[in-house]
């Protein structure tokens, strides 16, 4: 089973920005917290990561909670080409077998005019 | 450059017949992975490759199915004897080296229909 829980859709209007919720209450010490996106009829993106202190990329914003439970990714100014499904994901970075990513079921973002 | 590509994109079979799935991921890409993808549901892990050793192969479903990647590029998964329950989506996944927090990189998928 997947180790977060995200709401199953939000809505955002076109300009505004996106602020999707995630809980790991379980996360571990060594584990990052992965996002991916999944466009229609396309493979999973990779959007960013983080561990412990906030990242920011070209792409979104990723706040991560001093405890580490839970974490927030922000799309600053979302466009309707970001309406997809998005994935929080925790993975260990490992050096051993494991690293597989464990999806969960999402949410659906749907970006509005 | 390009990036891990998929083949084919859409395949139907009958059931009980079977089939390959090819994968090629971005070159120089040590680790590869293979995702099953149902209706509505996130892809779930199914098997991973460090060049061609199959390190970790325990989210195939059954014995019918099977993956390989010969020379550590190009891979294969093979599912024999298909059945109506293996329809789904099926991703690849390419990354430069797993235990370095190298994100994964995912080909379109093949959408593998079982009449």
């Amino acid at each position: 089973d997947a180790k977060t829980t995200q709401p199953p859709s939000m809505d955002c209007a076109e300009g505004r920005a996106a602020n999707l919720p995630c809980n790991h209450s379980t996360i571990s010490g060594n584990e990052y917290v992965y996002w991916y996106r999944q466009i229609h009829s396309q493979g999973p993106q990779y959007i960013i990561h983080g561990l412990k202190n906030n990242e920011t990329n070209e792409m979104a914003s990723l706040i991560i909670t001093e405890d580490r439970k839970s974490s927030t990714l922000i799309l600053p100014h979302a466009t309707l080409r970001d309406t997809a499904v998005y994935y929080c994901i925790v993975s260990r970075d490992y050096g051993g077998s494991q690293g597989n990513l464990i999806f969960g079921k999402g949410t659906k973002l749907s970006v509005k005019p | 450059g390009a990036g891990v590509s998929q083949s084919p994109r859409y395949k139907v079979a009958k059931r009980g017949q079977d089939v390959a799935l090819r994968c090629d991921p971005i070159s120089g890409h040590v680790s590869l992975f293979w995702y099953q993808q149902a209706l509505g549901q996130g892809p779930e892990f199914l098997t991973y490759f460090q060049n061609e050793a199959q390190l970790d192969k325990s989210g195939l479903p059954s014995d019918r199915f099977f993956a390989e990647r010969p020379e550590g590029s190009v891979s294969t998964l093979k599912i024999q004897r298909t059945q109506q329950e293996d329809s789904a989506v099926y991703l690849c996944a390419s990354s430069p080296n797993r235990g370095r927090r190298q994100p994964q990189h995912f080909g379109d998928g093949t959408r593998l229909s079982i009449l």
